[in-house]
């Protein structure tokens, strides 16, 4: 399974545009990538999957360059509930299935 | 419909004993997942179920972890002799199928005295 690496922490601003970046040199073809955020007390909450350019829902986008050896997790204006664990994971949708979380980026927001 | 739930949400035991935690999946889910957490780690990988069966193992830690989902539906994981290291919060999720988006419980605090 592909190794993820992120940064540890991030502070921001409310109203701003975040941008965490996730390094995954050893993707497979078969892989793709997902985002998930955790809050204190809970369980992780999936955010955004894609596999290769970009991908846009309603809380996110998630940019992926052509070689995909890295990932772009966006969150545009973000607010005070944004802040949380956004953790990066890298795996197939096929086949068995074994998640690996690394120890995601915490993401702090400041009034 | 009803999220994938756990019980109970806090237990505290004593070094030694033995103990269980449950998982409700989200119904019609067929693969379901334990993880482990220590506080400030991502969640680790523990076991996978695909319907009844355990499809991969290969993250419970040692024979005194062992977990079950006997009608595909709710699981048990189940910890012998418990030690203190096992204090942790353990994540229970489950998808539509495997390799599907996973959606995860509030999880259960276990504590170790």
């Amino acid at each position: 399974l592909a190794k993820t690496t992120q940064p540890i922490s991030m502070d921001s601003y409310e109203g701003q545009e975040v941008n965490i970046t996730c390094s995954h040199n050893n993707i497979a073809t078969n892989d793709y990538i997902t985002w998930y955020q955790q809050f204190p007390s809970q369980g992780p909450r999936f955010i955004i999957q894609g596999y290769k350019t970009k991908v846009t829902n309603e809380v996110a986008s998630l940019f992926i360059p052509a070689d995909r050896k890295s990932s772009t997790l966006s969150l545009p204006r973000v607010s005070l509930s944004d802040t949380a664990v956004y953790y990066c994971l890298v795996g197939a949708l096929t086949g068995g299935f074994k998640t690996i979380f690394g120890a995601g980026t915490r993401l702090f927001v400041k009034a | 419909g009803a999220g994938v739930s756990q019980t109970p949400s806090n237990k505290v035991t004593e070094k030694g004993k033995y103990v269980e935690l449950r998982c409700d999946p989200i119904s019609g889910h067929t693969a379901l997942y334990w993880y482990r957490q220590s506080l400030g780690q991502g969640p680790e990988f523990l076991i996978y179920f695909q319907g009844t069966g355990a499809a991969d193992d290969s993250g419970l830690p040692n024979d005194r972890f062992f977990a079950v989902r006997p009608e595909g539906s709710v699981s048990t994981l189940k910890i012998q002799r418990t030690e203190r290291g096992d204090s942790a919060v353990y994540l229970c999720a489950s998808s539509r199928d495997r390799g599907e988006t996973q959606y995860f419980g509030p999880g259960t605090r276990l504590l170790v005295l």
